[in-house]
């Protein structure tokens, strides 16, 4: 069973319009819950995680991510759109069930056009 | 703080040769992680060590696979007689603490792209 799933391979929005990329897991624990994000020709950098406080994560340059656990969502979300945010986001999972072990989704590709 | 540095970026290989990848952690970073990233796939778990010790290489191919964390110098993976579906790339992740859960943040490297001719 995949363990987290990233629904889009592909989103494209334009400058200034809200952005989603939307992510499910699959845990039978609490889990740890991240999203990284991947510029090309550049190391992954960590946006935000969840590890079980409050279920609204606010991460860096105005990204945020809800926590849904009746869902088994954890969905990134931005209001607006800027140029730079184009890249790759990954959504990952950790957790007792997964040794502790970082589990990666199969990445979203953002583009955003002006 | 340079964060983690992966060496070389980009390797080519001949398949049979071998290919010698480098990761330097943050400084202070006694933690290691090797995942591997194939086309159009996420990153996947290889290999997670401390210094001079392997603590857990789950997600290694059983052959011709191999990692090391000497207590001076970079983090080594290596791969002998490669072939070309061990084109891809590689990235190394770094953490002062130990595993992955969220208490702990890895810090990664930009990677280093194998390509098997």
């Amino acid at each position: 069973a995949q363990s987290v799933t990233q629904l889009d391979s592909h989103v494209s929005v334009s400058e200034g319009t809200p952005v989603l990329l939307r992510c499910n897991y699959s845990s039978s624990y609490s889990p740890s819950l991240f999203w990284y994000v991947q510029h090309p020709n550049k190391g992954l950098q960590l946006l935000l995680k969840y590890t079980s406080a409050a279920t609204l994560v606010k991460g860096i340059n105005g990204f945020e991510a809800e926590f849904k656990k009746s869902e088994t969502s954890f969905h990134l979300t931005k209001p607006s759109a800027h140029m730079s945010d184009a890249a790759e986001y990954f959504c990952v999972v950790s957790g007792v069930e997964y040794g502790n072990k970082l589990v990666f989704g199969a990445g979203t590709i953002l583009r955003v056009k002006s | 703080n340079a964060g983690v540095m992966q060496n070389p970026r980009h390797l080519v290989r001949r398949r049979g040769q071998e290919a010698r990848l480098r990761c330097s952690p943050v400084k202070g970073h006694s933690h290691v992680y090797w995942y591997r990233q194939l086309p159009e796939e996420g990153l996947k778990f290889m290999v997670y060590l401390q210094k001079e010790n392997i603590i857990d290489e789950s997600g290694m191919p059983k052959e011709r696979f191999s990692a090391e964390f000497p207590k001076e110098g970079p983090s080594i993976l290596r791969i002998q007689q490669v072939v070309r579906g061990d084109s891809a790339a590689y990235f190394c992740a770094s953490s002062e603490l130990a595993g992955g859960s969220g208490a702990n943040v890895l810090t990664f490297g930009a990677g280093s792209r194998l390509t098997v001719l």
